[in-house]
């Protein structure tokens, strides 16, 4: 069965300091992979998204950025963290050629100081 | 611009009784529409509905599509405390984009 991880599972990061967060997913491959922000009591708000290895799509303008270095790995990152990119970091994966829904990974709570 | 309302903001209930959370969008390229549950972390999913009209079952939970006014219920019935979440709802739009709502906090009292 196919399991995505992501970690780590909490981070406190001084202003300006770089990011750098992982996801995997084993047991399937070529998925579609994605990155999302939730503010407190919001939505989820669509980052980055991928398609394929080296191809990367973002959805907003923001201080992140994303790559994809092997087929089943995504990585958010950013060179200087600002207060405003404090969040919960979603990551998650779909098999669009079988019309499946998204499956989320646990999720990084990001706190800048 | 896509858009998606969730109704209720946040509801409580007590244990047994019925709830309907509401879900209305407007999103380009509509193929379709997904629940999920969220409780302290990862969005676990519950329906993935595709065409107008055809109720989705999952135990005590119950979700139907209206393709045509642009609007889901998710139904919840004899409810516990266990249902206690946020549920999300989410259409899947152009590029099989997920445009998420800001959800429904549920809490159940026993």
């Amino acid at each position: 069965s196919q399991t995505i991880h992501q970690w780590p599972a909490t981070l406190v990061q001084p202003v300006g300091s770089p990011l750098s967060l992982e996801c995997t997913v084993e047991g399937t491959s070529n998925p579609n992979l994605y990155w999302y922000r939730q503010a407190a009591g919001r939505g989820l708000q669509l980052l980055f998204y991928s398609v394929g290895i080296g191809q990367i799509s973002s959805e907003v303008p923001q201080n992140l950025s994303a790559s994809r270095p092997q087929d089943r790995q995504f990585i958010l990152s950013s060179k200087k963290l600002l207060l405003s990119d404090s969040g919960f970091y979603l990551c998650a994966w779909s098999d669009l050629a079988r019309n499946q829904p998204q499956h989320f990974g646990d999720g990084t709570r990001l706190s800048i100081l | 611009e896509d858009k998606v309302v969730q109704s209720p903001l946040s509801l409580v209930v007590h244990e047994g009784d019925t709830v309907t959370l509401n879900c209305s969008y407007e999103v380009t390229n509509f193929r379709s529409l997904l629940w999920y549950k969220q409780e302290k972390k990862a969005p676990t999913f519950l329906f993935m509905l595709t065409s107008s009209g055809i109720e989705k079952k999952s135990g005590r939970l119950s979700s139907i599509l209206d393709k045509k006014e642009l609007f889901s219920i998710l139904n919840i019935t004899a409810t516990q405390t266990g249902d206690s979440a946020v549920y999300l709802c989410a259409p899947q739009g152009y590029g099989n984009k997920l445009v998420f709502g800001a959800g429904t906090i549920l809490r159940v009292k026993s």
